[in-house]
């Protein structure tokens, strides 16, 4: 069972928006900056969100974060079949002393 | 452009030992935290451990800790992770991953497959 908790798949049609959730606790989520990843078929992850709403250099706006209490939520508009992947929320998680990540949502675009 | 190469990975028994190295280039490695992030086949991200910059700080999750060391030697731009004691439930791909502000990951090695099996 991982920390963090995120539903196992969402989907949504081309051009369309799609949020995914992540749930924690005030050790993790609540008080500690999130980040979102995306994972394509065999290969590996892309950080597509730091610090619950920031976006690395390269990583579109239609990509957006936020958070609210002890959970965070990745929001993707515009949809493309390229979207296809399986998404990741991570945290620090000050009472582990660890990083953990939530069990990913693979996100479909029908 | 930053690089990160993974090595070590392979078959070893259940209770056997591995360590893996991974070597870093196109950025001021002493700067940042680095980590080992696994993923068993088919299954989600799970962080093993993490290593501050300086190298004073480590640490584990909870299903590794005190079976697997990290280190780090800046000066040949390289983290390792010592694994012993290994069990059937650590086979996964080992991917040595870059700090960007805090712990989150900018950069992923291509991955280093552990398998442990008799």
């Amino acid at each position: 069972q991982s920390v963090l908790t995120q539903p196992p798949s969402v989907s949504a049609a081309p051009g369309q928006k799609v949020t995914i959730s992540c749930s924690g606790s005030s050790s993790n989520i609540g008080n500690n900056y999130v980040s979102w990843y995306q994972q394509l078929p065999g290969t590996a992850p892309k950080l597509l969100i730091y610090d619950n709403n920031r976006r690395p250099s390269g990583i579109p706006d239609r990509i957006s974060g936020s958070r609210s209490g002890t959970s965070a939520t990745l929001g993707i508009t515009g949809l493309q079949t390229g979207d296809e992947a399986d998404y990741y929320c991570g945290t620090w998680d000050s009472s582990l002393s660890a990083v953990v990540f939530g069990g990913g949502t693979k996100l479909t675009v029908l | 452009e930053v690089q990160l190469v993974e090595s070590g990975g392979g078959l070893v028994q259940p209770g056997g030992s591995l360590r893996l190295s991974c070597a870093a280039s196109g950025f001021t490695f002493s700067n940042y935290a680095m980590s080992w992030v696994r993923q068993a086949p088919g299954k989600g991200l799970e962080w093993v451990s993490g290593i501050s910059g300086s190298g004073a700080g480590t640490y584990y999750a909870d299903s590794v800790k005190g079976r697997f060391t990290i280190s780090r030697d800046n000066s040949k731009n390289t983290v390792y992770l010592q694994m012993n004691s290994l069990r059937a439930e650590d086979t996964a791909v080992y991917y040595c991953a870059k700090g960007f502000v805090r712990w989150e990951v900018d950069y992923w090695g291509q991955g280093t497959l552990v398998t442990v099996s008799s």
